[in-house]
């Protein structure tokens, strides 16, 4: 069964270093997302995709992070200069968005430490 | 008042029983109602999906939404210590939309 890949698994880096954060979504999907859950908290979204650009962002979303489709299959998320704060499970998601189809399949997420 | 609300447990059930979980919710847009399984530091699994009131059923697990109510549950029966998991409610406008995720219950199905 197809499903949402992501890598690294976890991720350690250094306050104000840049990461990028590599999803695969399934094959045939249109929408692709980027959740975050920060430990023992819930779900948040991050942003949304499509037909690549950017559909809707949340106020978590700002200038530090970004998003790219740089070939048919990867999606990645780019924060520039993490902060401590950015410590979180992220979460790629991406739906078939045909008809009734809106089901969002998650991957298993990149744990990101910044220390 | 928040969007979504889930009681975050932990609920505690010995094997066999019924399991009720419940989300509320605020945005009477809301049209779009999943039910994820979380294991530890893994990712959301879905379980179930809903568009707008009614029920679903799956195997063990029924799905209700009451909108009149703004009010939906899952319901699994026969409880296994596999279910054991923290389950997340979810829901948007559009089916396109970002999810808003309840906090999520912790479920403990013992032996």
């Amino acid at each position: 069964e197809p499903e949402v890949t992501q890598t690294p698994s976890h991720q350690v880096t250094q306050m104000g270093q840049e990461v990028i954060l590599r999803c695969v979504p399934i094959s045939n999907h249109l929408y692709f997302y980027w959740y975050r859950q920060i430990l023992g908290q819930k779900v948040e979204f991050l942003v949304s995709f499509y037909n690549n650009e950017i559909s809707e962002k949340s106020e978590i979303f700002d200038d530090q992070f970004s998003v790219e489709r740089p070939d048919g299959s990867n999606f990645t998320l780019k924060i520039r200069s993490t902060k401590l704060e950015d410590s979180a499970m992220y979460f790629c998601a991406s739906t078939p968005s045909l008809g009734a189809q809106i089901e969002q399949y998650f991957g298993p997420g990149t744990r990101l430490t910044v220390t | 008042q928040k969007e979504v609300e889930q009681d975050p447990g932990p609920l505690s059930v010995p094997e066999g029983a019924i399991v009720s979980l419940n989300c509320t919710y605020s945005n009477s847009a809301f049209q779009y109602f999943m039910w994820y399984r979380q294991y530890s530091r893994k990712g959301p699994e879905l379980l179930m999906y809903t568009y707008s009131s009614g029920n679903k059923e799956d195997g063990r697990f029924t799905a209700q939404v009451d909108k009149s109510s703004k009010y939906i549950s899952l319901f699994i029966r026969d409880s296994q210590p596999s279910d054991s998991a923290t389950y997340l409610c979810a829901m948007s406008a559009r089916g396109i939309d970002k999810l808003i995720f309840g906090t999520g219950t912790r479920l403990q199905v013992f032996p």
